[in-house]
């Protein structure tokens, strides 16, 4: 079964609008750790925002904000006012707890973000 | 502060070499890690090293092996090379690859196998 879900392959946007990048996860582990990475044509992956399983509010960094809804399993990538320069993969992550080493990310298998003028 | 430096950025090797990929981690960072990427199978988890040590591993090969040295820097090594192993190899770093730790990466080496 898949660990992380992203059903959106590719996602169109305008400029100035607001997107939201969907991502939905399957795990028992009580204490885990959610994850959205941008990837762009360089190949760098990109940190943009973590949620702890146990964090009360909805993590925000900038211009993203995670909507994290734990009993739905679901931690979508909301992006206000879109840029041209937002244009590029985005992966949704896991980290859980009883892998054995912090480390280990678990990813989606994508969302291709596309923003036009 | 400079990021996860890996090198090279691109390689090219035929089947039956071997090579070796170098990382480089943030400064103060103990914890490395590996990720092969292909078109076909995403993001997978090769290994993490920690103080030296490997303390995980992927669902890989054992031609796939890494080590870390005593400043963290980590090189992985991909031997008896197969056409299947043409990816772009990530390596990311944490200070001590605790669950709250966020993970960066560096910008990959595109590796290319004929």
């Amino acid at each position: 079964a898949q660990k992380i879900t992203q059903t959106q392959p590719g996602m169109f946007v305008q400029e100035k609008e607001a997107v939201t990048l969907d991502c939905t996860y399957d795990t028992s582990d009580p204490s885990y750790g959610l994850f959205w990475y941008k990837q762009p044509s360089s190949g760098e992956m990109i940190f943009l925002i973590y949620q702890g399983s146990y964090d009360q509010q909805n993590a925000t960094e900038g211009r993203y904000s995670l909507n994290f809804q734990k009993a739905r399993k679901s931690a979508n990538l909301v992006i206000s006012a879109s840029q041209l320069g937002d244009s590029a993969m985005y992966f949704c992550a896991m980290r859980e707890v009883n892998t054995g080493t912090a480390s280990k990310l678990t990813f989606g298998t994508g969302t291709r973000l596309q923003v036009t003028l | 502060k400079a990021g996860v430096t890996q090198t090279p950025r691109y390689l090219i090797k035929t089947r039956g070499q071997q090579v070796t990929l170098s990382c480089s981690p943030i400064s103060g960072h103990r914890s490395v890690s590996w990720y092969q990427q292909t078109p076909g199978q995403g993001l997978q988890f090769l290994f993490e090293y920690f103080s030296e040590t490997q303390r995980n591993k992927g669902n890989f090969p054992g031609r796939f092996s890494g080590r870390q040295f005593s400043n963290s820097r980590s090189e992985m090594n991909v031997s008896t090379l197969e056409l299947g192993d043409s990816a772009l190899y990530l390596c990311a770093s944490s200070p001590g690859g605790g669950i709250n730790e966020k993970l960066f990466f560096g910008s990959g080496t595109q590796l290319s196998v004929l």
